[in-house]
């Protein structure tokens, strides 16, 4: 079974600075897919950025870019020019490759707050 | 505007009622979830729906009943439940084709409190 670990219950940040949320992950898959999704009060789960792990080149999303180190199993997500609307849950998960479906495995979440 | 709506957004429901909550996708998905978030534990997939058919059920009590009488439409049946059922219950979709790495689109979710 795969697992998600977010090590970072919550962090911290001023506005317009960067930060990096870690995620790292366990699986003896070789086809898979990893996402950052971000849930604010409203609780809405919203995709932040997808990575396959076919592609060796780190996705990015306008402020939103990954470093993805797949020996290490390692993911984080880099916000850059943090803004206060950032502030939410962020949650990393993972998904198998293959056929039949999507199935997702969070992560704990880490709570990061943008501070003016 | 999330594409997948889900009502009500709240529920307060005695241990021994009935309640449905209900889920709706206007992305022409043809696959939709439910998802539990209990605080302090990581999202839990409950139940899988592929073009109408239940394709997984994540060892959920059956208190839990899902129905999905299409592909727009999620419903989960809520029947004698117990307070740690008590949590937000999450609906998404995804369009599949074939292989996995589709992505999964949430709703907004439904907060359930069992009294």
């Amino acid at each position: 079974a795969q697992t998600v670990t977010q090590s970072q219950p919550e962090m911290s940040v001023q506005e317009a600075e960067t930060v990096t949320l870690s995620c790292t992950y366990d699986t003896s898959e070789s086809n898979y897919y990893l996402f950052w999704y971000k849930q604010p009060p409203s609780r809405q789960m919203i995709l932040v950025i997808r990575q396959e792990a076919y592609k060796q080149q780190n996705a990015t999303e306008n402020r939103f870019s990954v470093n993805f180190q797949k020996a290490a199993k390692s993911f984080s997500l880099k916000i850059s020019d943090s803004q206060l609307g950032d502030t939410a849950m962020y949650f990393c998960a993972f998904m198998e490759g293959g056929t039949s479906g999507s199935r997702l495995t969070f992560g704990e979440g880490t709570q990061l707050t943008v501070n003016p | 505007e999330t594409g997948v709506t889900q009502t009500p957004r709240h529920l307060v429901m005695g241990m021994t009622n009935k309640k449905s909550l209900k889920c709706e996708q206007h992305l022409g998905h043809n696959a939709m979830y439910w998802y539990k978030q209990s605080a302090k534990k990581p999202l839990e997939l409950m139940f899988v729906y592929n073009f109408k058919e239940q394709t997984e059920n994540n060892s959920v009590p059956s208190r839990f009943s899902p129905e999905c009488p299409n592909s727009s439409h999620l419903f989960l049946h809520l029947h004698t439940l117990q307070p740690e059922d008590s949590a937000l219950y999450l609906c998404a979709s995804s369009q599949e084709g074939g292989t996995r790495g589709n992505t999964i689109y949430f709703g907004e979710g439904s907060w359930l409190t069992v009294v």
